[in-house]
């Protein structure tokens, strides 16, 4: 089946530092993939979508200075939050489409990245 | 405003029961309906996929059923096992490909 490989799973840093999480398709292409952010026990809030080799459209409310992605190829998606704060500790999880499939298709998920500024 | 609830946070059941979940929407024209299933400190597993001209899609010992007019999916687990405990997600795809997701109902099965 399709594999979304999310990297790293876990990341405690100090503030004021910049985070990379990597999100990759393993197996299948991806032109497209979602970042989302999830709170305990709260659903799973849409980022922004990350366009291969253009520029990344962002939900309204999510700063684009402090989250920025990148989609440089077919197969991998990177978001880096910026001078990260304790307010951006959280859950984020990736998730990509298959590219050669036609129709709507579910999203595959990667497993989430735990960010904890201290 | 648009909003998505799933009928209760937490579902408890004896193995072998059937659990119902709902998920009620309201200003969402969703082409299709989504169900995915996450376990705790893990991303959503894809489960079933309905669309907006079905009634019902089954899968093993899954059901969905989507009602357009009710603004309702339900979600059912028959036979259910302790291997099913974990938190059910619904998410709505107006066509475009961005989901939106409601909170979840955790499923816990006792054995």
């Amino acid at each position: 089946g399709a594999v979304v490989s999310q990297h790293p799973s876990r990341v405690i840093c100090k503030s004021g530092t910049s985070v990379k999480i990597e999100c990759r398709s393993l197996d299948f292409q991806a032109t497209t993939m979602f970042w989302y952010r999830q709170f305990p026990k709260k659903s799973l809030m849409l980022m922004a979508t990350s366009n291969e080799g253009s520029k990344a459209t962002y939900e309204q409310g999510v700063e684009k200075d402090k989250f920025l992605i990148n989609h440089a190829s077919l197969t991998l998606s990177t978001l880096t939050v910026t001078s990260a704060h304790p307010e951006d500790s959280s859950f984020y999880i990736c998730s990509a489409r298959d590219s050669g499939q036609w129709g709507n298709q579910p999203q595959h998920f990667g497993d989430g990245t735990r960010l904890s500024i201290l | 405003s648009q909003k998505i609830e799933q009928n209760s946070e937490a579902l408890n059941i004896q193995e072998g029961k059937t659990a119902t979940l709902t998920c009620n929407y309201t200003n969402y024209s969703p082409a299709y309906l989504q169900w995915y299933r996450q376990d705790p400190g893990r991303g959503p597993v894809f489960l079933l996929l309905i669309r907006e001209n079905e009634k019902e899609k089954r899968k093993e010992r899954l059901k969905v059923t989507f009602d357009t007019t009710l603004k309702q999916s339900l979600f059912h687990i028959t036979a259910s096992q302790p291997a099913d405990s974990a938190t059910y997600l619904c998410a709505l795809d107006p066509n475009d490909y961005k989901l939106s997701f409601g909170a979840g109902t955790t499923v816990t099965v006792r054995a």
